[in-house]
């Protein structure tokens, strides 16, 4: 089966830095995806990990480490635009679908 | 850029109605998707297809069918609407592998009230 777990909230200031851990328990993982969606607005693609290691994409990097089940997305420097729901999510290796985790709802203060 | 456009932003409908909520990518991708959204919740996959008249259930295709006739083109049919039907509603797409990194595209969500 499949259980995405990640934290439901984060409150961080202006200019530092958050990490969103995420955890999964899925047979026949094959990778994972982190999803970027401000309210009222459509997911948008962060990143995509399939190997072990640590994406860094400018100021969001995301780390995974398949053997643990575990995947977090890092956010530096943060910017207000930056408040909004970030959503975990894996894909099994058949089927080419994506199931999801709650979603973590980061809000950045001044 | 891909676009997965839902033809509807907003509804809001009564208990029983039959509701359409239609979905067309501009990608020519194989993979359409339909996934509803509730606080807490997160995105639930409701059905997918992989190809032209092929539909497979996901997580919570209870209330509802789907029907692909066009590449393009993945409609959600809910037979008889419901109150505990009112979410948020996004399709997807996606190239037939994910798995090399080709991402999922969403549309803009359609918000249904069933009252």
């Amino acid at each position: 089966g499949q259980n995405i777990d990640q934290p439901t909230e984060m409150t961080a200031t202006e200019g530092a830095i958050v990490q969103i851990n995420c955890t999964y328990q899925t047979s026949g993982f094959n990778g994972l995806f982190w999803y970027q969606q401000h309210a009222g607005e459509a997911p948008t693609f962060l990143s995509y990990n399939v190997l072990d290691g640590l994406e860094e994409k400018g100021r969001f990097s995301s780390f995974l480490s398949r053997s643990k089940g575990y995947s977090y997305l890092l956010l530096k420097e943060l910017q207000m635009k930056d408040s909004a729901s970030y959503l975990c999510a894996a894909v099994k290796a058949a089927g080419n679908k994506l199931t999801f985790g709650g979603g973590t709802r980061v809000l950045v203060k001044p | 850029d891909v676009k997965v456009t839902q033809s509807s932003r907003y509804l809001v409908k009564r208990t029983g109605e039959k509701v359409f909520l239609e979905c067309v990518q501009d990608m020519d991708h194989e993979n359409m998707f339909w996934y509803r959204q509730d606080p807490g919740l997160g995105l639930r996959l409701i059905y997918f297809s992989y190809d032209v008249k092929m539909k497979e259930k996901g997580d919570i295709p209870e209330g509802y069918s789907v029907s692909r006739e066009k590449k393009e083109r993945f409609s959600l049919i809910l037979e008889s609407a419901s109150t505990n039907q009112t979410s948020m509603y996004l399709c997807a797409s996606s190239l037939a592998d994910p798995l090399s990194g080709n991402t999922i595209y969403f549309g803009e969500g359609s918000w249904l009230t069933v009252v």
